[in-house]
């Protein structure tokens, strides 16, 4: 079985410029999570969607970061602008659904943002 | 979601059992209490989870004491490999004011030495 796929794995910016991240989920994961990830700390959820549709987005800058999930498969992060404290490691997650539990998380590899 | 305290850092010799302890005295009833670990530039990896007795599985086991206020992450033969952070977290089933999300804390580092 395949993994959760990110690209890029690296990326450098300017601050003020912008920046997309991708996330292909595991096939047949009907729910897809993005996290922000900053040095020394743990991941913290930034969105969830189910399907196409947004579950919970109450931690994500809305004025800078957005996020979609067309089709409800891939997805993409985007950054506009960045500023250096989006400086971290953006990981995607996604999981199954049973019952009244989520499933387990599986994580991609993360992008890791640098912005200067 | 429950707040949970873990140590900042662990150290287990290679071969031995790591014990790694987890208080959630705070947790409510229909609260999970799950594992993940976090290899250095990888992403987080499930572990375990459980909701009132002991779990074991091709990994570990957890241990959660009868009044599930703590639990205990056994590693039964420690590897190098095993040398990463570890979250524990509490959850929520899914329900109308719950997604099931995770909430991740600064973990416990463990370090297995030869």
């Amino acid at each position: 079985e395949a993994g959760v796929a990110q690209s890029p794995r690296y990326k450098i910016i300017e601050k003020r410029q912008s920046v997309a991240f991708w996330c292909n989920p595991i096939s047949g994961h009907a729910t897809l999570y993005w996290y922000q990830q900053i040095l020394g700390q743990g991941p913290k959820l930034l969105i969830q969607f189910q399907n196409n549709g947004v579950v919970d987005d109450s931690q994500l800058p809305k004025d800078r970061f957005s996020a979609e999930r067309l089709k409800g498969v891939d997805s993409t992060l985007k950054i506009q602008p960045a500023k250096l404290e989006d400086s971290a490691v953006y990981l995607c997650a996604s999981s199954s659904r049973s019952g009244l539990l989520v499933g387990e998380q599986y994580f991609g590899p993360g992008t890791r943002l640098t912005v200067t | 979601d429950a707040k949970t305290t873990q140590p900042t850092s662990m150290d287990c010799a290679e071969g031995r059992a790591a014990n790694l302890p987890c208080n959630h005295s705070t947790i409510s009833g229909n609260e999970y209490v799950y594992w993940y670990r976090q290899i250095h530039s990888q992403g987080p990896q499930y572990i375990i989870h459980g909701l009132k007795n002991n779990e074991t599985n091709e990994m570990a086991s957890l241990i959660i004491t009868e009044d599930r206020k703590s639990s205990t992450l056994i590693l039964p033969h420690a590897t190098l490999r095993d040398t990463a952070v570890y979250y524990c977290i509490v959850r929520l089933p899914i329900g109308s004011s719950n997604t099931g999300k995770l909430i991740f804390g600064q973990g416990t580092t463990l370090q297995v030495k030869p």
